[in-house]
C-alpha cells in the first residue's frame, strides 16, 4: 500500500522560502511521478509541478518559476521549494502520486496535507 | 490554460436521492477528465479517471460520462458518507487545472 507524508515548517516569512518534504512508503519513487497540489483556504486545488521519474520536472506557469521539485533516492522523497513565498502561498499542501500518461491519468494516491502560513 | 467551471457551487440533498454535477472544460478535452472526493480537513480521493472509469474500491453508485467539454457526476443513491465536496481536474494539457469544486450538503 503506497503512503505519502507531507513535512515541514508551518510558518514561514513573507518573502522566505518554502520548503516541503514527501516521504514514499511501498513504491519506489523512480518508478512513477510525484506533483505537488495545493488547496488556499476556502478555494479550489491548484496543481504546483511535477517530477517525471525522478528526471524532468514541469511547473505551473502561475507560480512564475519560483517552484523548484527535486527527489532524494536515498530517501525515497521528494520536495519542494517555493521561493519569494507571499500571503498568496498560504495554502495545504499535498503530495500525491502522478499517473499522468498511464490509463489511469490521474493523482491516485495522496498525502494527508499540511497547512503552510506565510505570516510575518 | 484550460479553465474548467463546475455546477452547481452547492448543493442540498437527502440520503437515497441522485444527485448530478456537472464540469465543463473551457475547450475540448477529450476524456482526461477526473473526478475526486473531499471531506473536510482530509485529501482529496479519486473517484472516477478517464471520465468515466471508476477508481478501484470506489462504489459503483458513482459514475461519471462525458466528452469533449461537457462531464457529469452522478450519485445514483446518496449515503450518509457521501456528504463531501466534489472537484473535477483535466488531465489533457499542461498546466492541469481543477474546478472551483461543489459542495454537496446534507438537507
Amino acid at each position: 500500500q503506497v503512503q505519502l507524508q507531507e513535512s515541514g515548517p508551518g510558518l514561514v516569512k513573507p518573502s522566505e522560502t518554502l520548503s516541503l518534504t514527501c516521504t514514499v512508503s511501498g513504491a519506489s519513487i523512480n518508478s512513477y511521478s510525484w506533483s505537488w497540489i495545493r488547496q488556499r483556504p476556502g478555494k479550489g486545488l491548484e496543481w504546483v509541478g511535477y517530477i517525471y521519474y525522478s528526471r524532468d520536472t514541469d511547473y505551473n506557469p502561475s507560480l512564475k518559476s519560483r517552484a523548484t521539485i527535486s527527489v532524494d533516492t536515498s530517501k525515497n522523497q521528494f520536495s519542494l521549494k517555493l521561493s519569494s513565498v507571499t500571503a498568496a502561498d498560504t495554502a495545504v499542501y499535498y503530495c500525491a502520486r502522478d499517473h499522468s500518461g498511464w490509463a489511469e491519468d490521474a493523482f491516485d494516491v495522496w498525502g494527508q496535507g499540511t497547512l503552510v502560513a506565510v505570516s510575518s | 490554460d484550460i479553465q474548467m467551471t463546475q455546477s452547481p457551487s452547492s448543493l442540498s440533498a437527502s440520503v437515497g436521492d441522485r444527485v448530478t454535477i456537472t464540469c465543463r472544460a473551457s475547450q475540448s478535452i477529450g476524456s482526461y477528465l477526473n473526478w475526486y472526493q473531499q471531506t473536510p480537513g482530509k485529501a482529496p480521493k479519486l473517484l472516477i479517471y478517464a471520465a468515466s472509469s471508476l477508481h478501484s474500491g470506489v462504489p459503483s453508485r458513482f459514475s461519471g460520462s462525458g466528452s469533449g467539454t461537457d462531464f457529469t457526476l452522478t450519485i445514483s443513491s446518496l449515503q450518509p458518507e457521501d456528504f463531501a465536496t466534489y472537484h473535477c481536474q483535466q488531465g489533457y494539457s499542461a498546466p492541469r487545472s481543477f474546478g472551483q469544486g461543489t459542495r454537496l450538503e446534507m438537507k
